[in-house]
């Protein structure tokens, strides 16, 4: 079975420009999760949708950031504009939302803001 | 609040060795789910075991095995016989209380991780 897909796997960028994360979740998980892991927050959930939509982003740092999930098979993550701090690696999550199952998580994405 | 700590920041051990990676958490809820996983130096997230909070039998699968004990509010994790491949970053983490809006999802608190090394 396909796990979470994410895209790009690794992405350089300069400070200022629009980067773009991407996600697949596993097929029939209603949830979608978006983390940040850094050395100094270790893991952060970002924001999370159910049937495509956005339930809570209250730890999307700022304004700067922002997701969509159009369809159950995809979701991006926007940053605009980049800044060198967004520098980490960032995790897609998706779970089937019965109060017991797991998350299960995408090979991350490590970004990089020169 | 609900909190995960993982007091052990780095292990290093030699192969063939058990080792204990210790989870400790605060919550103040009746319910809630712990959960471990592993993420090894390729960096994906390795869902490893689910355990809910009426559930204190402890678990084995394997080499690892799982020891929950709400008296202590501890969720610890046991490698028998380690192994090279056992090497990885271990995370602890903890469900948080579903919002009114929306009583499915499990939104999880993570420990700040063990990194654990095993020698040859």
């Amino acid at each position: 079975d396909a796990g979470v897909i994410q895209s790009p796997r690794h992405e350089v960028t300069e400070m200022g420009q629009e980067v773009t994360l991407r996600c697949k979740p596993i097929s029939g998980h209603d949830y979608l999760f978006w983390y940040r892991q850094t050395m100094m927050r270790g893991l952060e959930l970002l924001i999370y949708f159910n049937n495509n939509v956005p339930i809570d982003d209250s730890g999307m740092p700022e304004d700067r950031f922002s997701a969509k999930m159009p369809n159950a098979s995809f979701s991006t993550l926007k940053i605009q504009p980049s800044e060198p701090r967004d520098s980490a690696v960032y995790f897609c999550a998706s779970s089937f939302g019965t109060v017991n199952q797991p998350q299960h998580f995408g090979d991350g994405t490590r970004l990089s803001i020169l | 609040a609900q909190k995960v700590t993982q007091a052990q920041t780095e292990i290093s051990v030699v192969e063939k060795e058990d080792v204990t990676l210790d989870c400790v958490y605060e919550t103040r809820d009746t319910t809630y789910y712990l959960f471990w996983y592993k993420q090894p130096p390729s960096g994906e997230l390795v869902f490893l075991i689910r355990r809910n909070s009426f559930d204190e039998q402890n678990e084995i699968s394997g080499r690892y095995s799982w020891n929950f004990q709400k008296s202590t509010s501890s969720f610890n994790f046991t490698i028998t016989a380690s192994q090279v491949v056992d090497s990885a970053v271990y995370f602890c983490a903890l469900s948080q209380p579903k919002s009114l809006a929306d009583q499915g999802a499990q939104k999880l608190v993570f420990g700040q991780g063990t990194r654990l090394t095993i020698n040859p």
